[in-house]
Formats: C-alpha cells, sequence, structure tokens
C-alpha cells in the first residue's frame, strides 16, 4: 500500500459525460500528479500540482481539467467523454517538487460506453 | 525531446534464471531513473531507482545500472520467481517532476 488513495475504483459512463476522479496524496506528500494509461499510448503524465498550485501539463485535454484543494487532495474532472478516454487513471505524489520519489495511488478504471 | 525506450516488450524465463530490461533516454538533463512494477489490476509500484550521480545500484535480487555516456540504464533480476511476475516501467524524469515511461516488458516467469 503506497498512502495514496483513489476513488472510485471503477467507473462506467456514456459519451458526453462529464465525470470527477479524486486522490488523497500520502500524509506529508504536497505534490500530486495525474497519468493515463491506455493500451495503445503506455502511461501519460496529464499534469501536476504542488501545494495547491499547477506546476506542470503534460499531453492533457482541454476537456480535461485539474485541481488541488488546501487540504492538497485533488480531482481531475473529465468532461464531454469520448470512448477514446477509457483508461486507467493514476494519481501519485511525493514530498515536493524537487523530491523524485512518486508513489502511486491503485487508480480509477474508466470506461465510456 | 523526451522520449524513454523500452526493451523487450515481453521477457519469458524461467524460475531461478535472470532477466534483464533495458532503457534507453534522449534528454542528457535527465538525472533520475525509477523502475515500476505493475501486476494486475494494481497501481506501477517503485521497486528500485537511481540517481545520475551513481553508475549501479542493488537492492537484493535487484540491481539497476546506468550508463550516462549512452544514455542508458538496465534492470536486473536475479533467481527470478514466479511472484516476479509482472510488467516492468523504466522512468526518465525531465522537467519539474514529470517522468516520462518506457512502454513496459511484460515479465513472465515459468516454475
Amino acid at each position: 500500500d503506497s498512502g495514496v488513495t483513489q476513488t472510485p475504483k471503477h467507473l462506467i459512463t456514456a459519451t458526453g459525460q462529464r465525470v470527477t476522479l479524486r486522490c488523497s496524496p500520502r500524509s506529508g506528500d504536497l505534490s500530486v500528479y495525474w497519468y493515463q494509461q491506455s493500451l495503445d499510448q503506455g502511461l501519460q503524465f496529464l499534469i501536476q500540482y504542488y501545494n495547491g498550485e499547477e506546476r506542470a501539463k503534460g499531453n492533457i485535454l482541454e476537456r480535461f481539467s485539474a485541481q488541488q484543494f488546501p487540504d492538497l487532495h485533488s480531482e481531475l474532472n473529465l468532461s464531454s467523454l469520448e470512448l477514446g478516454d477509457s483508461a486507467l487513471y493514476f494519481c501519485a505524489s511525493s514530498v515536493g517538487v524537487q523530491e523524485e520519489t512518486q508513489y502511486f495511488g491503485p487508480g480509477t478504471r474508466l470506461l465510456v460506453l | 525531446g523526451e522520449n524513454v525506450e523500452q526493451h523487450p516488450s515481453t521477457l519469458s524465463v524461467q524460475e531461478g534464471d535472470s532477466a534483464v530490461i533495458k532503457c534507453t533516454y534522449s534528454d542528457s538533463a535527465s538525472n533520475y531513473f525509477p523502475w515500476y512494477k505493475q501486476e494486475l489490476g494494481k497501481g506501477p509500484q517503485l521497486i528500485i531507482d537511481i540517481r545520475s550521480n551513481v553508475g549501479e545500484k542493488k537492492d537484493q535480487r535487484i540491481a539497476v545500472t546506468l550508463n550516462k555516456t549512452a544514455k542508458h540504464f538496465s534492470l536486473h533480476i536475479t533467481e527470478t520467481q514466479p511472484e516476479d511476475s509482472a510488467v516492468y516501467f523504466c522512468a526518465a524524469k525531465y522537467s519539474w517532476g514529470k517522468l516520462q515511461f518506457g512502454a513496459g516488458t511484460q515479465v513472465v516467469v515459468t516454475p
């Protein structure tokens, strides 16, 4: 158990809908990262937050957005969902911006029908 | 650009034999290289990492080597056991905390 929690574990929804994925980092970690894992794209970095502020952006679609709250938990919002958004979404956390070690949560499996 | 190549994509070994997975990276500024193990239905689990000022690191049956000149690093698993069966990912740290992952290696250890 990495100490990173994610909810829900599974999510089934329809095209065009909007969902919110939630992540709680390890105790004491200030940085949160979101990754998408699909069969054809592998593990792709989406976005990073540090202490409530966005720090780095990767291949995140405009339909996706995220935020980190004062209690350091983070939410990833996916809107106007398409079939191709079906994937595993992982959250990871680390102590700070410079601390490299990232610990991953168990993921949320999203299925868009 | 930011690219990490990982080979092989699948690796089948007999229990007790060694397994080696190799990765190359493109950005000479990378200074941190972790390896993750992912079992079915679970998130990636950090198993070992190495920083650019070190050429080799070992933890029990697992070792990682880094050649900064050639921009490649490798994972070595000795005395493999069935519980080593999983997908292994290498990664390289680029800007801020972003990790660029390899495509993964499916390791199957047969008894």
